[in-house]
């Protein structure tokens, strides 16, 4: 059972580009939840969703920052106009259907984007 | 909300030792506390778990306790082996109206070195 998925492993962009990463769950997981972590910093949550719904976006910035978990395909993590800030490695996580040990996240490997 | 506070943030011990790591939560809500552990260049990985219905769990060389009273929890390896060398996490989590501990605060992270 191959684990969660997320690609590129490692981004760059230039400052005013948009930045998209993408994640894919664990076969027969349907929540994914988004983390960022700064250096030597633990993770911060950003979001949580479901197929087609976001559930919890509290963590997320308000402005720049999108989260999407389309009925088909990965989720994806979309920043637009980047800035040095945003930096950072980003993981994606998912866990089973609800009900079923819900709370336990498996996570991805990681998403390292640098914005120069 | 939640927050976190991990120490220390190294540890060097040298193998066939015990390693003690140690969290501590503000919010007496919180009843689900996991440990990750992160290897260079990699997501984090669950290696234990416990919720505030148990004071203790063990899993082989690793243990977890729990102190309600005081908010703290911490993480016991012993026997250590080089390969147990990472960055380990401790989160909390407090449930949902659902009941579901989807969001985790995480601490900032322990470097812990086993010297062969």
């Amino acid at each position: 059972n191959a684990g969660v998925m997320q690609n590129p492993r490692h981004l760059v962009r230039r400052r005013g580009q948009e930045a998209r990463l993408r994640c894919s769950p664990m076969k027969g997981h349907s929540h994914v939840y988004w983390y960022r972590q700064l250096p030597e910093e633990g993770l911060k949550f950003m979001v949580y969703l479901q197929k087609e719904n976001i559930i919890d976006e509290s963590g997320m910035p308000k402005e720049r920052f999108s989260a999407e978990f389309p009925k088909e395909g990965p989720s994806i993590l979309r920043i637009q106009q980047v800035v040095r800030g945003d930096s950072a490695a980003y993981f994606c996580a998912s866990s089973p259907i609800r009900g079923r040990q819900t709370d336990t996240q498996y996570f991805g490997p990681g998403t390292r984007l640098t914005v120069l | 909300g939640e927050n976190v506070e991990q120490h220390p943030s190294t540890l060097s011990v040298q193998e066939g030792d015990s390693a003690v790591i140690k969290c501590t939560y503000s919010d007496s809500a919180s009843n689900y506390f996991p440990w990750y552990k992160q290897e260079l260049g990699k997501g984090p990985q669950l290696i234990i778990d416990i919720r505030s219905n148990v004071g203790e769990k063990k899993d082989q060389r690793i243990a977890v306790t729990l102190n309600k009273t005081a908010k703290h929890f911490s993480l016991h390896i012993t026997e250590t082996q080089p390969e147990d060398s990472a960055v380990y996490f401790c989160a909390a989590s407090i449930g949902d109206s659902g009941g579901s501990n989807y969001k985790l605060t995480f601490g900032k992270g322990t470097l812990l070195t086993v010297n062969p």
